[in-house]
């Protein structure tokens, strides 16, 4: 297996775009999460799927930020409108079982709102 | 208190020196642990993963004391090439579905 895959690597977009990053998880892999990492809060959980189901959200900073799952293999996690404060690095994970087993990090997307 | 706390540092530490981390985590339910490893703008890696007393690895250790609620990552005879990020995780969440990351530790081993 090539492991999570997420596109872009980065991503430079003006305030007030739409951003989308995608994510493909780890083939057999039910939990999918999105996490966001800066270096004033480290790595924060934004939301997290089991079996393509949006299961807490309560991460997701604002309704600016939406994330779906419409299969197994795939994901996207969307902001619209960006803003500065957004910057920072996105990575998807994925694992077997959840919390309690290894999670497995995509290379991550690098986004800088200017 | 925060779910899963660590020490920022930087542990600044010479070629062959001995290091520990620390971390505190406040779900007691929590039955197993983990700690990663991340390199500068790289993605978190899979170190040591932690089910019972303590495991190790080689020249590292984890131990893991429930009575007291931590977590340590103990690095001996370090290398040049252990220096990175060294992240706690720690499930939460109902079901401990949930991996939580402390904020890390920052180690640098200098010749």
């Amino acid at each position: 297996d090539a492991g999570v895959i997420q596109s872009p690597r980065h991503e430079v977009t003006e305030m007030g775009q739409e951003v989308t990053l995608r994510c493909k998880p780890i083939s057999g892999h039910d939990y999918l999460f999105w996490y966001r990492q800066t270096m004033m809060r480290g790595l924060e959980l934004l939301i997290y799927f089991n079996n393509n189901v949006p299961i807490d959200d309560s991460g997701m900073p604002e309704d600016r930020f939406s994330a779906k799952m419409p299969n197994a293999s795939f994901s996207t996690l969307k902001i619209q409108p960006s803003e500065p404060r957004d910057s920072a690095v996105y990575f998807c994970a994925s694992s077997p079982t959840g919390g309690n087993t290894e999670a497995f990090f995509g290379q991550g997307t690098r986004l800088t709102v200017v | 208190r925060k779910e899963v706390e660590q020490d920022p540092g930087p542990f600044n530490v010479p070629e062959g020196a001995t290091v520990a981390f620390n971390c505190t985590y406040s779900n007691s339910a929590s039955q197993s642990f983990f700690w990663y490893r991340q390199d500068c703008r790289k993605e978190p890696k899979l170190l040591m993963s932690v089910y019972s007393s303590g495991n190790e690895d080689g020249r590292f250790t984890a131990q893991l004391n429930r009575a007291s609620q931590y977590i340590s990552l103990l690095i001996r005879d370090s290398k040049l090439s252990d220096s990175a990020t060294y992240l706690c995780v720690v499930p939460q969440g109902g079901g401990s579905y949930i991996p939580t990351f402390g904020r890390g530790t920052s180690l640098i081993v200098h010749p």
